[in-house]
């Protein structure tokens, strides 16, 4: 199992841009969720899924926007980028049974 | 609403000391608690969970008993190495099956040969 990936690692973008995060598990998992990372602050939850066509907001939600077509992958769109968007962006999933979800490596954004 | 507090950082500690990270939460009911690390670069990694009151984690020597009568859940280590260097991060998970983590926010660990 390759567990939870993400893509990019890095990316730079400008004001206003759109871009999408890719997060992808091969666990078979029902519950995904994108989370944001940052400096003395801990993680917050952007968004989250609990299964195909299924998504919720979570605790910051504003200026993102997902959907879940497949129970693999779970990106985290963009629509306009803005430099209070610059973070680290954590995506994790979890199986229904397990009390805590696997991360992937993270994705570095940096809005100029 | 729930919240976690975790000691502010960075701890700094010679190798072989004895680690001690605080974490106290505020939440309803009995939410799981966990502790997460962040070496440099990388992901989080789940170090430990506890699920219930009385409940003590552990993994790679380091240790967390759930204490539902202080509402906290403190990591320790009897003798830290230069490789756990590292941002620790407390958690909870409200019971009742809410997808939200609620985290701390991370005490940087910096361990000296």
């Amino acid at each position: 199992n390759a567990g939870v990936t993400q893509t990019p690692k890095f990316q730079v973008l400008k004001t206003g841009q759109s871009m999408t995060l890719q997060c992808a598990q091969d666990m078979n998992h029902e519950y995904m969720s994108w989370y944001r990372q940052d400096p003395g602050m801990g993680l917050r939850l952007i968004h989250y899924s609990v299964g195909a066509g299924i998504t919720d907001q979570g605790e910051v939600p504003n200026g993102y926007n997902v959907s879940r077509s497949t129970t693999e992958d779970f990106p985290l769109r963009l629509l306009s980028a803005a430099p209070s968007q610059t973070s680290v962006y954590f995506c994790a999933s979890r199986s229904d049974g397990q009390a805590t979800p696997y991360f992937g490596p993270g994705t570095r954004l940096t809005v100029t | 609403g729930d919240s976690v507090t975790q000691m502010e950082g960075p701890v700094t500690l010679s190798e072989e000391a004895f680690l001690t990270i605080n974490c106290t939460y505020t939440a309803t009911g009995y939410p799981s608690l966990f502790w997460y690390v962040q070496y440099p670069g990388e992901g989080l990694q789940l170090l430990l969970k506890a699920t219930k009151a009385d409940d003590k984690g552990s993994n790679k020597g380091f240790e967390a008993t759930y204490r539902k009568e202080t509402t906290s859940f403190h990591l320790e280590k009897g003798s830290v190495q230069v490789s756990d260097s590292a941002v620790y991060f407390c958690a909870l998970r409200t019971q009742g099956g809410s997808e939200k983590l609620v985290f701390g926010k991370g005490t940087k660990l910096t361990v000296n040969p």
